[in-house]
C-alpha cells in the first residue's frame, strides 16, 4: 500500500510569509508525529497526534509553529511570517499506535527554504 | 531525559570489511532502541529495534545491534560492508512513557570504498 506523502517535496518562500506543509498519513495510522531535520543533524522532535488530539506540542519552536490534524487523518504544520532560521527538511511519521515498540514509517520529507 | 550520542559523524570502511557505528545513550528507565538509514533524497528507514526481548538485535540488510546495559549503548555492526550500505544512519531512543517522543542521535555518515 501507499506509504506516508508529504507535500510539497520542496517549497521556497520569501522571510516573513506563512507556509502549510501537509502529511497524509498511512492509512489507519492512529499516531503521526512531526520532526525538523537541519543539515548535518538527526531528526528533530516537533509534535505528535493521537488520533486528532495534539498530545505533545513541546518541540515546537516558538509560536509561529503549530499543527493540527482535524479528523484524525491528513495533518498540516503551519509556519506562520517565516524566518531564515526555518529553513530545514520537516519530516512526518505515522505508526499504528503511539506505543514505542510500534514502527515510525516516515515520509520523504518537505525541504522549506526561507530567502 | 532521554539522550542519545553518536560516535564518529563519518566512518570510511573498504568494501568487504566490518562495520561499526556506535551508539550509546541516556535514558532513566530501560528505552527503547532504533536504528534508521536515510538514503540520498528518501526517508528514514527502519533498520531495526530493541524492544527487551532479546539483546541482540537482527535487522534487515545484515546489519545487527547488540544492546548492553552496563556500557549503555546499541551499536551496529555487519560484518562485510557492501557498496550499496553507503548512506546516513541515525541511533534513536524511545520511551513507552512520558511524551512518546523519539529521540535521534545526530547521525553518521557512512563512506564505502571499493
Amino acid at each position: 500500500g501507499a506509504g506516508v506523502s508529504q507535500s510539497p517535496r520542496y517549497k521556497v518562500t520569501k522571510r516573513g510569509q506563512d507556509v502549510a506543509l501537509r502529511c497524509d498519513p498511512i492509512s489507519g495510522h492512529v499516531s503521526l508525529y512531526w520532526y525538523r531535520q537541519a543539515l548535518g543533524q538527526g531528526p528533530e522532535f516537533l509534535t505528535y497526534f493521537n488520533y486528532e488530539a495534539q498530545q505533545d506540542k513541546s518541540g515546537l519552536p516558538n509560536d509561529r509553529f503549530s499543527a493540527e490534524r482535524p479528523e484524525g487523518s491528513i495533518s498540516t504544520l503551519t509556519i506562520q511570517r517565516t524566518e531564515q532560521r526555518d529553513s530545514a527538511m520537516y519530516r512526518c511519521a505515522s505508526s499504528l499506535d503511539r506505543a514505542a515498540s510500534y514502527e515510525q514509517y516516515f515520509g520523504p520529507g518537505t525541504r522549506l527554504t526561507v530567502t | 531525559a532521554q539522550s542519545v550520542t553518536q560516535l564518529g559523524s563519518h566512518v570510511s570502511v573498504s568494501e568487504g570489511a566490518l562495520v561499526l557505528l556506535r551508539c550509546n545513550y541516556s535514558s532513566s528507565v530501560p528505552p527503547y532502541l532504533f536504528w534508521y538509514v536515510q538514503y540520498p533524497n528518501q526517508g528514514l528507514q527502519l533498520l531495526l529495534k530493541y524492544t527487551s526481548a532479546a539483546t541482540l538485535v537482527k535487522g534487515i540488510n545484515g546489519f545487527e545491534a547488540e544492546f548492553k546495559k552496563s556500557e549503555t549503548s546499541f551499536h551496529l555492526t555487519k560484518p562485510s560492508a557492501h557498496m550499496s550500505d553507503a548512506a546516513e544512519y541515525f541511533c534513536a531512543v524511545r520511551l513507552d512513557t512520558g511524551g512518546f517522543k523519539t529521540i535521534f542521535g545526530a547521525g553518521t555518515r557512512l563512506f564505502v570504498k571499493a
